[in-house]
């Protein structure tokens, strides 16, 4: 069975902290995303990657890092947590370069900043 | 700028029809996809359309109408495991993905 996996559940932070969100995939997939979800709104693109090392900044990237050293992880780093970076956070991952392909998602990190 | 709407929530009862609508405004057009997520859980690819017409999967169909912007989610025989959130997504000509907010529905016994 194919698998996203999040290190985290649930994440409580203090405004400041530097916060690691670890995200495993094991499909071989190139591409990897990592979105916020907030209610009342869309699914946001925070970075994504199409290649080992390589990232590209999505909608909201400011307060946030990504990084891809290998194929099968894409971390996101938040490098001084603040309370309005309180919110759900999902990695996917997609085989391919064409616009077709699904998204498998991980079951999310929901991420609470104090 | 570029827009996808959906409802916010629908009720609907075990055994019957829903149909949840989706109109889009976007810059191109690749594609659109709908997705489910259960409350807490992963959101899981139900359909994708990229021509005009009708996709149908067992009891969910996908109808898709690019001169209108526009699609539904149809889903037959409701069952309450059905109860979720419904997400609609468009691909814009960059080949980057544009999110509704979602449609929560609510299955009645």
């Amino acid at each position: 069975d194919v698998k996203v996996t999040q290190s985290s559940r649930y994440l409580v932070k203090r405004t400041g902290e530097k916060v690691f969100l670890e995200c495993v995939q094991d499909m071989d997939h190139e591409n990897m995303f990592w979105y916020r979800q907030d209610p009342g709104l869309g699914l946001r693109l925070i970075y994504f990657s199409y290649d080992v090392k390589m990232k590209e900044k999505g909608d909201i990237p400011e307060g946030y890092s990504v990084s891809r050293e290998k194929k099968e992880r894409f971390s996101l780093i938040l490098e001084s947590a603040s309370t309005n970076q309180t919110s759900m956070y999902l990695c996917a991952s997609s085989s391919g370069q064409g616009g077709s392909e699904k998204l498998f998602f991980g079951s999310g990190t929901q991420l609470s900043v104090l | 700028g570029q827009n996808i709407d959906q409802p916010t929530e629908m009720t609907a009862t075990e055994g019957a029809i829903v149909q949840i609508n989706c109109t889009y405004q976007t810059s191109g057009f690749n594609g659109l996809f709908w997705y489910q997520q259960h409350a807490g859980e992963a959101p899981t690819f139900l359909s994708y359309n990229v021509l005009d017409g009708l996709e149908e999967k067992g009891r969910f169909s996908s109808f898709l109408s690019r001169s209108k912007g526009y699609s539904y989610l149809l889903l037959k025989e409701l069952q309450m495991k059905d109860s979720a959130s419904y997400l609609c997504a468009v691909m814009d000509s960059n080949y980057q993905l544009i999110w509704g907010a979602g449609t929560k529905l609510i299955i009645k016994p």
